[in-house]
């Protein structure tokens, strides 16, 4: 079984703040880790994933995170937060095999930026 | 771009109606996934599909029904809508096995009076 905790509902920073959005991981087999934006009215888009290769991942608008074995972490970061930036992120879980893509996702941060 | 296309943004239905959402997508990916989205909850899967005539339950199939007659086609079915199945609705789809990302269609919204 495979799961996902994300660790604070609401981040609120302002802007030109660093950006941390915590996510931490269950799986039994060796996961692959995705974080995922969802702007308001919209469908998810993909912000970047881990798939074993390297354990800093860099992804779009400036994101990337670091998969952590040892803390079953994959928090996301962005040096310099931007207004555009505010929507809701989810960290999603999947495995590998017959796990058929399917992926587990956390509870949701929302991230909002002031001026 | 790969695109996956939901029927509907918003849709309203009475109690006991039997309600259909359509996803498309053009990327003849071989995976296709029906989740809930509720405020707090994430996303949680209903069903997926992993071939035609092929499907499995997520973690809350109840009330639930889907089809999938052809590739690039993933249905959901509520059988007799209730008010607790208001919510949004997000499908998608993936290639083969696990490792690879799922894209995402905009989103149905429904609403059950």
């Amino acid at each position: 079984a495979q799961s996902v905790t994300q660790l604070g509902s609401h981040v609120s920073v302002s802007e030109g703040a660093l950006v941390l959005l915590r996510c931490n991981y269950s799986s039994s087999v060796p996961p692959y880790l995705f974080w995922y934006v969802q702007y308001p009215n919209q469908g998810l888009q993909l912000l970047l994933k881990y798939t074993s290769a390297a354990t800093l991942v860099k992804g779009i608008n400036g994101f990337e995170a670091e998969f952590k074995k040892s803390e079953t972490s994959f928090h996301l970061t962005k040096p310099s937060a931007h207004m555009s930036d505010a929507a809701e992120y989810f960290c999603a879980v999947g495995g590998g095999g017959t796990s058929y893509g399917k992926l587990t996702f956390g509870q949701g941060t929302i991230l909002t930026v002031h001026p | 771009d790969v695109k996956v296309t939901q029927s509907s943004r918003y849709l309203v239905k009475r109690t006991g109606e039997k309600v259909f959402l359509e996803c498309v997508q053009d990327m003849d990916h071989e995976n296709m996934f029906w989740y809930r989205q509720d405020p707090g909850l994430g996303l949680r899967l209903i069903y997926f599909s992993y071939d035609v005539k092929m499907k499995e339950k997520g973690d809350i199939p109840e009330g639930y029904s889907v089809s999938r007659e052809k590739k690039e086609r993933f249905s959901l079915i509520l059988e007799s809508a209730s008010t607790n199945q208001t919510s949004m609705y997000l499908c998608a789809s993936s290639l083969g096995t696990g490792g690879t990302e799922a894209f995402f269609g905009q989103g149905t919204r429904l609403t059950v009076v």
